[in-house]
């Protein structure tokens, strides 16, 4: 079952741009991950901000959780060409994932 | 470097055939997942383990089969390939006791049922 809903599908900035990404979910959560894909290959974890949190950050992501409204926002600030992937946020449920359809970000040069 | 490896890149099958994909973590994580990624559906959980010969359903488990007999080896096992099964097939490790719960993935398996 799906869980988060990612919006916007697709995302097509100029690099330097900043990048905002958000994710809905649909149930109480313990914590939201967000994930990043490199075309066609497996997912690398990116920060993880835990139902108790309100945002968080590392390096240029900085994410935030609003659990009231079940949604969470990634920002990619400074987007550089390397960041063009497509973005998953997931919820846990009792160790397992739970997956959104995923953002597509394309920089551009 | 942890890792998280999977038997083939790119896989091609004919319908009926049976299919065996091979993953293997060498984190010594007890949780193993295998997962198929389809465009505009996300990640879907096939299979899920939780420890050597033990195994919980996912979401889409029809057509599918697991085992775990090593604690770093989870095999997805199709018994009759069909062409609704093309995919592209996911595995991926974590922690039963991490903190959270952060999954490390494998490259991917993109399988083809002609």
């Amino acid at each position: 079952s799906q869980q988060g809903e990612e919006d916007p599908q697709a995302l097509s900035i100029q690099e330097g741009e900043n990048a905002t990404m958000n994710c809905s979910y649909k149930t109480s959560i313990n914590n939201l991950q967000w994930y990043r894909q490199n075309s066609g290959r497996g997912l690398v974890h990116l920060i993880l901000i835990r139902s108790n949190e309100r945002e968080k950050h590392s390096g240029r992501l900085r994410v935030t959780l609003d659990t009231s409204k079940k949604s969470s926002s990634l920002l990619i600030t400074a987007s550089r060409a390397a960041d063009t992937a497509s973005y998953f946020c997931a919820t846990d449920s009792n160790y397992q994932l739970i997956w959104g359809a995923g953002t597509k970000l394309i920089i551009k040069p | 470097d942890v890792k998280v490896t999977q038997s083939s890149r790119y896989l091609v099958k004919r319908t009926g055939e049976k299919v065996f994909l091979e993953c293997v973590q060498d984190m010594d994580h007890e949780n193993m997942f295998w997962y198929r990624q389809d465009p505009g559906l996300g990640l879907r959980l096939i299979y899920f383990s939780y420890d050597v010969k033990m195994k919980e359903k996912g979401d889409i488990p029809e057509g599918y089969s697991v085992s775990r007999e090593k604690k770093e080896r989870f095999s997805l096992i199709l018994e009759s390939a069909s062409t609704n099964q093309t995919s592209m097939y996911l595995c991926a490790s974590s922690s039963f006791w991490g903190r959270d719960d952060e999954q490390f993935f494998g490259p991917g398996t993109r399988l083809t049922v002609l």
